[in-house]
């Protein structure tokens, strides 16, 4: 099955900093590559994806790359804010394998 | 208003006693799974359902049956819950398949003593 490595587990900045969170993943078959952030005490949800046929994608602050050769993917958070804390998942494959997660804190 | 329900949210129970978390949502999804999260472990998928009838194993099965009798309904059932099994449940869903968001409920978090 499909294998995800996430790191790092915590990642703490400065507000305005910016903030990138890597995953790798074992199966080249894998074609869909979700961003999930998880507030304490709340359900995770989805803040970004990309699919195998695309490099990059941005959503204002947020930025995903994907390295199909590499089988890396990176979450991209510019000018960090206070309101970014949280956990951070990343997922790969068709069905959808974990990473462990990344504990992003933003120090104003 | 969209969204995916689960019930009970908090449970604390004892080793041994079956018990079911219901899991609905008016969406029309197909695709519906169960994760577990763990402090350090993440989510890890324990079953999911492609469609009605349709069911399969996680990665975490052991200890967990699921039933897909109706498309907005997936319940998880714990036959001999064991202290192991204490755990934060999220039911999740997502429309054709689950290359598209998973919408996830607000979570059950279950105690076994």
């Amino acid at each position: 099955g499909e294998n995800v490595e996430q790191h790092p587990s915590t990642l703490s900045v400065q507000e305005g900093d910016s903030a990138v969170i890597k995953c790798t993943y074992s199966d080249s078959a894998s074609n869909y590559f979700p961003w999930y952030k998880q507030e304490l005490g709340k359900r995770p949800q989805l803040i970004i994806d990309i699919r195998s046929n695309v490099g990059e994608k941005k959503d204002q602050r947020i930025a995903v790359t994907l390295n199909k050769t590499a089988k890396h993917f990176s979450l991209h958070i510019t000018e960090t804010q206070p309101e970014d804390s949280a956990v951070y998942f990343c997922a790969a494959s068709r069905i959808p394998t974990f990473g462990r997660g990344t504990s992003l804190i933003v120090h104003p | 208003e969209a969204q995916v329900t689960q019930n009970p949210r908090y449970l604390i129970t004892v080793t041994g006693k079956k018990l079911t978390v219901t899991c609905s949502q008016n969406m029309n999804h197909e695709y519906m799974s169960w994760y577990r999260q763990d402090p350090g472990l993440g989510l890890r998928q324990i079953y999911y359902s492609m469609n009605v009838e349709v069911t399969d194993k996680g990665d975490v099965p052991e200890g967990y049956k699921v039933s897909r009798k109706e498309k907005r309904n997936f319940p998880l059932i714990l036959e001999s819950p064991s202290p192991n099994q204490t755990s934060l449940y999220f039911c999740a869903s997502s429309s054709g398949s689950p290359h598209h968001e998973q919408f996830f409920g607000p979570g059950t978090r279950l105690t076994v003593l």
